[in-house]
């Protein structure tokens, strides 16, 4: 399997630009997560999703960041508009069905930098 | 609600010596516990974890944790630190009686010197 996929891997974009990163799980996985880390805040939960259902998106940080999962197998999420303080490294990971005891995989990120 | 506590920023260590990761973690119940580990530009990798059994848990490259229930603890260890382990660290907790996800601690900078 060739893990989680990311793209782009790096995202440079100005400041009120709309900005959406993209995902692919690892196959038979049914949970998704979206993460952001960054020196200051460290890694933070954005959101996830369960068999395409958003469960939890308490760590969006505003109305400006939205989740989308329309199928098993891609994951989307937008900014917009973008700002300088949403710079940082967005990650999006996966992990198998009835999943309590199972681990995340974790794709290689994109690093944003909005100018 | 589940937290978990990473106490050192930073930990630095000679080659060849042993090496600790301390964590410690607050769950209502039995948890499950991960460690993680993630190199420059790269996303977290999988290293171990505990769910159940044996309080010793072996994983990749060398690397074995202890559960300690007295101490709410599951400490990162390795008898003989490699340079390339050098790599920012991770613990993370689950409570399987509730209905959210992990929670990662804010990391552990390792440092192995030659």
């Amino acid at each position: 399997d060739a893990g989680v996929i990311q793209s782009p891997r790096h995202e440079v974009t100005e400041m009120g630009q709309e900005v959406t990163l993209r995902c692919k799980p690892i196959s038979g996985h049914d949970y998704l997560f979206w993460y952001r880390q960054t020196m200051m805040r460290g890694l933070e939960l954005l959101i996830y999703f369960n068999n395409n259902v958003p469960i939890d998106d308490s760590g969006m940080p505003e109305d400006r960041f939205s989740a989308k999962m329309p199928n098993a197998s891609f994951s989307t999420l937008k900014i917009q508009p973008s700002e300088p303080r949403d710079s940082a490294v967005y990650f999006c990971a996966s992990s198998k069905r009835q999943a309590r005891s199972y681990e995340q995989y974790f794709g290689p990120g994109t690093r944003l930098t909005v100018t | 609600a589940q937290s978990v506590a990473q106490p050192e920023d930073q930990v630095n260590v000679a080659e060849g010596n042993p090496l600790t990761v301390k964590c410690t973690y607050s769950v209502s119940g039995n948890p499950y516990l991960f460690w993680y580990v993630q190199y420059p530009n790269r996303g977290l990798q999988f290293l171990l974890k505990y769910i159940t059994g044996d309080n010793l848990v072996k994983g990749s490259y060398g690397f074995e944790a202890e559960f300690n229930k007295s101490q709410t603890s599951f400490h990162l260890k390795k008898p003989s630190a490699l340079v390339s382990d050098s790599a920012l660290y991770f613990c993370a907790v689950r409570d399987p009686r509730e209905n959210n996800d992990m929670r990662f601690g804010a990391g552990t900078r390792l440092t192995v010197k030659p």
